[in-house]
């Protein structure tokens, strides 16, 4: 595998349902991104993590939970979600952020009923 | 703060004509980066340059050419000779040195080519 890979690539789920999304990058960077992309809205950056450390939470609601366990993954938690989280979830990395260049993953197709 | 406006939001073109994507920024810093990625249906991001605000210098890389002003505060994209492979969502983006992480993107603009 190369790149950045994110599964799955789609996932439907109730709102009283638990599932989580992974990422990996195959680039040995050292930060990674989690974004939201819904239809009509520009993309939303959700964190950022740098060696492991979180870096940046912005305002994201708490039934999203990231979890960074080595530079390489990322996942993120999910649970209660509302049906206006449905949308495309997209994984990121960077060699050194802040300025580095952002690579993206194919992302997950999230539908919430 | 940081803002990135691509004001067209469909263009659809014929193949082989050549198409100019506009982007116009707003930030306050001195130094910062620019890029442009390309999003086909399959909804990945896909990185197609990244340029500093020292470096004015217009670039092509096969039929894309890309084209800084800082005086007008753009970086426009031109892609000559259009295929149908090249419909996509282009996304124009921002982001200052040091400090916030946040790399900030327009909104977008779809482009379609026809056959």
């Amino acid at each position: 595998e190369t790149g950045v890979t994110q599964t799955p690539r789609h996932l439907v789920m109730g709102m009283t349902n638990k599932k989580s999304l992974k990422c990996e990058q195959h680039l040995g960077h050292n930060a990674m991104y989690w974004y939201k992309q819904s239809a009509k809205k520009p993309l939303e950056l959700m964190f950022v993590y740098n060696f492991k450390e979180q870096t940046e939470n912005n305002s994201v609601p708490s039934r999203f939970s990231p979890e960074c366990p080595n530079s390489s993954h990322l996942f993120l938690h999910l649970h209660t979600l509302q049906p206006e989280d449905s949308a495309l979830y997209l994984c990121a990395s960077s060699q050194d952020p802040p300025s580095d260049t952002q690579y993206f993953g194919p992302g997950t197709r999230l539908t919430v009923l | 703060a940081q803002k990135v406006t691509q004001a067209q939001t469909e263009i659809s073109v014929v193949e082989k004509e050549d198409v100019t994507l506009d982007c116009v920024y707003e930030t306050r810093d001195t130094t910062y980066y620019l890029f442009w990625y390309k999003q086909p249906p399959s909804g990945e991001l896909v990185f197609l340059i990244r340029r500093n605000s020292f470096d004015e210098q217009n670039e092509i890389s096969g039929r894309y050419s890309w084209n800084f002003q800082k005086s007008t505060s753009s970086f426009n994209f031109t892609i000559t000779a259009s295929q149908v492979v090249d419909s996509a969502v282009y996304f124009c983006a921002l982001i200052r040195q040091g400090g916030s992480e946040k790399l900030v993107f327009g909104k977008g603009t779809k482009l379609t080519v026809n056959p």
